[in-house]
């Protein structure tokens, strides 16, 4: 059984680009969460998703940044006009049921030139 | 708010002594979650501990939690080079299912 899967592991973007980052939960897994750590620091929460719903993104700035789980395929992190300050790891979690293990991916560190 | 807040930030200790790390939070949850992060990697899970729970062991992890303090300590027994590492909590509130996590707990094991 695979982990949690994200790709690509590294991405460099010039400001002004859009950065799509994408997450393929565990198995079995309906629960997609996304976290962002920046350099030093914890992971901070921005979104929580179920196949097809965005149950929580109280933690996702208001602007340029949009998440989604589509039926098939993967959970997708969108940053559109990346900015400098975007830059930092992205982690992606799954998990089977609310409230119980989040599992984490690689992560996604993203530079912007 | 940042929920978990980890104490001490960084340790050293040489290789087959206890590391002991503790993490302290603010309001009421469900339960609170231990991971490692080895430096530029994602985070592995090491244990889960509900707030029904008040100990919990997994290999060389013992976790506790004391939900009257608000506190819970991670202990890792016979440290080894292996476990250099960063530590860190996360605590799941009632009706929230984001993990909110401390700022990490850096442990270097020296062999």
């Amino acid at each position: 059984n695979a982990g949690v899967m994200q790709n690509p592991r590294h991405l460099v973007r010039r400001r002004g680009q859009e950065a799509r980052l994408r997450c393929s939960p565990m198995k079995g897994h309906s629960h997609v969460y996304w976290y962002r750590q920046l350099p030093e620091e914890g992971l901070k929460f921005m979104v929580y998703l179920q196949k097809e719903n965005i149950i929580d993104e109280s933690g996702m700035p208001k602007e340029r940044f949009s998440a989604e789980f589509p039926k098939e395929g993967p959970s997708i992190l969108r940053i559109q006009q990346v900015v400098r300050g975007d830059s930092a790891a992205y982690f992606c979690a799954s998990a089977q049921q609310d409230l119980e293990t989040q599992y984490f991916g690689p992560g996604t560190r993203l530079l912007v030139l | 708010s940042q929920q978990g807040e980890e104490d001490p930030q960084a340790l050293s200790i040489q290789e087959g002594e206890n590391a002991t790390m503790n993490c302290s939070y603010k309001t009421s949850i469900n339960n609170l979650q231990w991971y490692r992060q080895n430096s530029g990697r994602g985070l592995v899970h090491l244990i889960l501990i509900r707030s029904n729970e008040r100990e919990k062991h997994s290999g060389r992890l013992r976790v506790t939690l004391d939900t009257s303090k608000k506190s819970s300590s991670l202990l890792i027994t016979a440290s080894r080079a292996a476990d250099t590492a960063s530590y860190f909590c996360a605590t799941v509130l009632y009706g929230n299912n984001r993990l909110a996590f401390g700022k990490g707990n850096q442990v270097v094991v020296i062999p």
